[in-house]
């Protein structure tokens, strides 16, 4: 089964300094991979996806991703952190069942400190 | 307009009673879902509708019973609530025929079993 993993809990970042979010794969063939966002008491927002192409990706908001085949990893990416990126950061990969079904990483809580 | 819209937002409700959530998407998507993320914010699928039809149905007590009387609507029954139930579930939907793969979610439906 395809799956994902964030390995890390909590990401503690200054505003104003780079953000990145970890991101590591696993998939038979080629992975299509998601980017969400939680904000406190909301319903996950997309942000970015990789299907082909470039292997940097951008999104909403100013994030951006990069996909690495030989590192089998997608991690999220922001130049300069704001306050309000605080918020719990999902990756995701589609099974390729052919149901769409989403593979969802155990999230990651962002926190940027003022 | 709201794209994805469950009700009710929140629900408490006394072990052993049975409640309904409903959710409706007006994007014109041909699949929707519904999610359980529990308090560790783990998301997990539980059941998937393609053009009413079911395609995906995890392994999950069959007291939950999904209904889908058309495409645009999904709504999740619960017989017998037990407390292990209190989870926030979310619909979401996506349109598979065309590639769109990237779901679109609801708000999330709160639901706190007393």
């Amino acid at each position: 089964a395809q799956s994902v993993a964030q390995p890390e809990d909590q990401v503690n970042v200054a505003e104003g300094n780079p953000l990145t979010v970890k991101c590591t794969y696993s998939v038979s063939g080629n992975p299509y991979l998601f980017w969400y966002v939680q904000y406190p008491n909301r319903g996950l927002q997309f942000l970015l996806k990789y299907i082909t192409g470039d292997n940097l990706v951008k999104g909403s908001y100013g994030f951006e991703a990069e996909f690495n085949k030989s590192q089998t990893s997608f991690h999220l990416k922001k130049p300069s952190a704001l306050v309000s990126d605080s918020a719990l950061y999902f990756c995701a990969v589609r099974d390729t069942g052919g149901n769409n079904r989403l593979a969802f990483g155990k999230g990651n809580q962002v926190v940027v400190i003022p | 307009d709201t794209a994805v819209s469950q009700t009710p937002k929140y629900l408490v409700t006394q072990m052993g009673n049975d409640k309904s959530i409903k959710c409706e998407q007006n994007l014109g998507h041909d699949t929707m879902y519904w999610y359980k993320q529990d308090s560790k914010k783990f998301l997990k699928i539980m059941f998937s509708y393609n053009n009413k039809e079911l395609i995906i149905n995890e392994t999950v007590p069959n007291r939950f019973s999904p209904k889908s009387p058309d495409k645009a609507h999904l709504n999740l029954h619960i017989n017998s609530l037990e407390l292990g139930d209190s989870a926030v579930y979310f619909c979401a939907s996506s349109q598979v025929s065309t590639g769109l793969y990237g779901y679109t979610f609801g708000s999330g439906t709160r639901l706190t079993v007393v």
